[in-house]
């Protein structure tokens, strides 16, 4: 069952404005990881954060996490129109051993030129 | 990280046949897993594919239409049996190597007609 809520389910903004998405999940976890779809083709990992951590930063992606909310954050600063996708996260619902993932029902992002 | 392969990356199959589909990781992997992903839908977890044994599948799937094999730690396959037209569908598999990370391949996007 899919235990991650993702917010906004579609989000349109223009190029170099940020993108905010949020997830929220049920149980408790170990870490978290979002991923970006591109039309529908495989996933691209972008940021995993573990369930001590609040915040990591790659590049343009910023990602939050607060465990006593269930819910994490992916902020995409700058945005260009290449990053137009949809985005996922995942949880190990807990389980650390098991390699499973429960995914969000995502956030489709675009970005106009 | 892993890089991942499947194949073939789409079919148009018809009704009642089955198809089966490659993923190839490069490099020995501890954890496979396939996935389905419905058309506008998140991933859904199918089965773990375990080396030299048969594959732990998730609520809702079974092994009779979803065989899976994973003869050694970098390659599995996973059978779309009997298909019926609600099996178009986005199959990928995905890796897990010894960090937390999870990989995906390029997915296989099924049509039954």
């Amino acid at each position: 069952s899919q235990q991650g809520e993702e917010d906004p389910q579609a989000l349109s903004i223009q190029e170099g404005e940020n993108a905010t998405m949020n997830c929220s999940y049920k149980t408790s976890i170990n870490n978290l990881q979002w991923y970006r779809q591109n039309s529908g083709r495989g996933l691209v990992h972008l940021i995993l954060i573990r369930s001590n951590e609040r915040e990591k930063h790659s590049g343009r992606l910023r990602v939050t996490l607060d465990t006593s909310k269930k819910s994490s954050s992916l902020l995409i600063t700058a945005s260009r129109a290449a990053d137009t996708a949809s985005y996922f996260c995942a949880t190990d619902g807990g389980s650390s051993n098991t390699g499973k993932l429960i995914f969000g029902q995502g956030t489709t992002l675009q970005v106009k030129p | 990280s892993a890089v991942i392969s499947q194949k073939p990356s789409r079919d148009i199959c018809q009704r009642g046949t089955s198809l089966t589909i490659q993923c190839q990781v490069d490099s020995q992997v501890t954890m496979m897993f396939w996935y389905r992903q419905q058309p506008g839908q998140s991933l859904t977890l199918i089965a773990t594919a375990n080396q030299g044994s048969e594959a732990t599948y998730e609520s809702g799937f079974v092994i009779d239409k979803f065989p899976i094999s994973r003869p050694n730690l970098t390659f599995s396959t996973l059978t779309v049996s009997n298909m019926s037209p609600e099996d178009s569908s986005i199959y990928l598999c995905s890796a897990h190597p010894a960090s937390n990370e999870q990989f995906f391949g390029p997915g296989t996007r099924l049509t039954v007609l």
